[in-house]
């Protein structure tokens, strides 16, 4: 089992709809969790953070449950901007090791 | 610079010829990694350092692959007698120790 799992999608929306991404992971004892972002031919970029209290930037609101151990992105009014592929981080270990996802793509279209 | 450097941006090898690949992290950031990613997949952690010493290098796919980092800062990937299943774009990503990571653009390399 891997430790951190996405759904690759692609998850085709319209602009304006909601789409929401689920991650799972496998280590209970992972401290921390992001999202990051990767355009086509990019590197990943730090979306948000994820705390157990749920945050929200903008458009965005991520949201960790601890009990299930998955994490969630949610993106509302999506534009067309927001066509990328969306990556899980976890963080475990002693020494802070990040783990990424495999990723879930979205394709926004008009 | 204010964020990460790697270098080359791009490296086309021939086959079993070694390359090494550089990366200059934010100044002051302890961790560095290293992650490979083929096309369309996603990416593959290769190595971790804290400061100078690289606690996990499960990732290293053969012992083809080495890395090091010097002065807590400058790191270089080597990889030996290259092989086309080593075409990649290798990222490096630097941290201040919190788990946000900052990367670089990559270094897109081609094992012809």
């Amino acid at each position: 089992r891997k430790e951190v799992e996405q759904d690759p999608g692609p998850f085709n929306v319209p602009e304006g709809a909601t789409v929401a991404f689920n991650c799972t992971y496998s280590n209970s004892a992972s401290q921390s969790f992001f999202w990051y972002r990767q355009d086509c031919r990019k590197e990943p970029k730090l979306l948000m953070s994820v705390y157990s209290s749920g945050n929200e930037d903008g458009r965005f609101t991520a949201q960790l449950n601890r009990a299930s151990q998955y994490i969630s992105l949610l993106i509302r009014d999506s534009k067309l901007s927001d066509s990328a592929t969306y990556l899980c981080v976890v963080v475990s270990g002693g020494y802070n090791k990040l783990i990424f996802g495999a990723g879930t793509r979205l394709a926004v279209h008009p | 610079g204010a964020g990460v450097s790697q270098s080359p941006s791009n490296k086309v090898t021939e086959k079993g010829k070694d390359v090494e690949l550089r990366c200059d992290p934010i100044s002051g950031h302890t961790a560095l990694y290293w992650y490979r990613q083929r096309l369309g997949q996603g990416l593959e952690f290769l190595i971790y350092f804290q400061g100078n010493s690289a606690p996990d290098k499960s990732g290293l796919p053969s012992d083809r692959f080495s890395a090091e980092r010097t002065g807590e800062s400058v790191s270089t990937l080597t990889i030996q007698r290259t092989q086309q299943e080593d075409s990649a774009v290798y990222l490096c990503a630097s941290s201040p120790g919190t788990g946000v990571a900052f990367f670089g653009q990559g270094t897109r390399l081609t094992v012809v």
